[in-house]
């Protein structure tokens, strides 16, 4: 298996501009996890998904963070409009299946905003 | 609410030294713990997990961690560090009846050649 697939690796922005970050999980895994790390805030669970249902989104910051999940290989987190303090990493990760608990990260999404 | 302490933000030590990076966490039913490493620019990587049984877990690179149930701890150690561990080290924990993590804070270990 190939792992967690995010996509863009890298994103650079401006201010104002929609962002659309992906995420192809773990074939077989039902569980689907969003993360923001940032210097100053660390690691925060965004929002995650069960058979791709929303399960918890206490942790997106606010209305312009936006995350689906149409099926169980695709799910994205949107940012509209985007601000400069939205600039970290982001990273995805899936668990589930034979895996259980353990969850498996993704190589991150490095968002830049200007 | 659930809380996983790392109380030790940033560690330096020199190759060849003992490491261990305290793990508390706030929960008093069944856990599931997780170690975590992640090297400078890279994604979390498992270093081990501890379900159930034995409570001394190995896991990948020499890397160990005891679970001590009396002390809601599970703390990491490694005995003799190289330069090439230097990285941020996570603590998470999950309970029976969910798959949300909880993490530490991180800490940062640098180790001087």
């Amino acid at each position: 298996d190939a792992g967690v697939i995010q996509s863009p690796r890298h994103e650079v922005t401006e201010m104002g501009q929609e962002v659309t970050l992906r995420c192809k999980p773990i074939s077989g895994h039902d569980y689907l996890f969003w993360y923001r790390q940032t210097m100053m805030r660390g690691l925060e669970l965004l929002i995650y998904f069960n058979n791709n249902v929303p399960i918890d989104d206490s942790g997106m910051p606010e209305d312009r963070f936006s995350a689906k999940m149409p099926n169980a290989s695709f799910s994205t987190l949107k940012i509209q409009p985007s601000e400069p303090r939205d600039s970290a990493v982001y990273f995805c990760a899936s668990s589930g299946g034979p895996s259980g608990r353990e969850q498996f990260f993704g190589p991150g999404t490095r968002l830049t905003v200007l | 609410a659930q809380s996983v302490s790392q109380h030790n933000h940033h560690v330096i030590l020199s190759e060849a030294a003992s490491l261990e990076l305290g793990c508390n966490y706030s929960y008093g039913g069944t856990v599931n713990l997780f170690w975590y490493v992640q090297y400078p620019g890279q994604h979390l990587q498992l270093l081990l997990k501890y379900f159930s049984g034995d409570p001394l877990v190995k896991g990948i690179k020499g890397f160990e961690a005891e679970f001590i149930k009396s002390k809601f701890s599970f703390n990491l150690r490694k005995p003799s560090v190289q330069w090439s561990d230097t990285a941020e080290y996570f603590c998470a924990v999950t309970s029976s009846g969910t798959y949300k993590y909880i993490f530490g804070t991180g800490t940062r270990l640098k180790v001087l050649a």
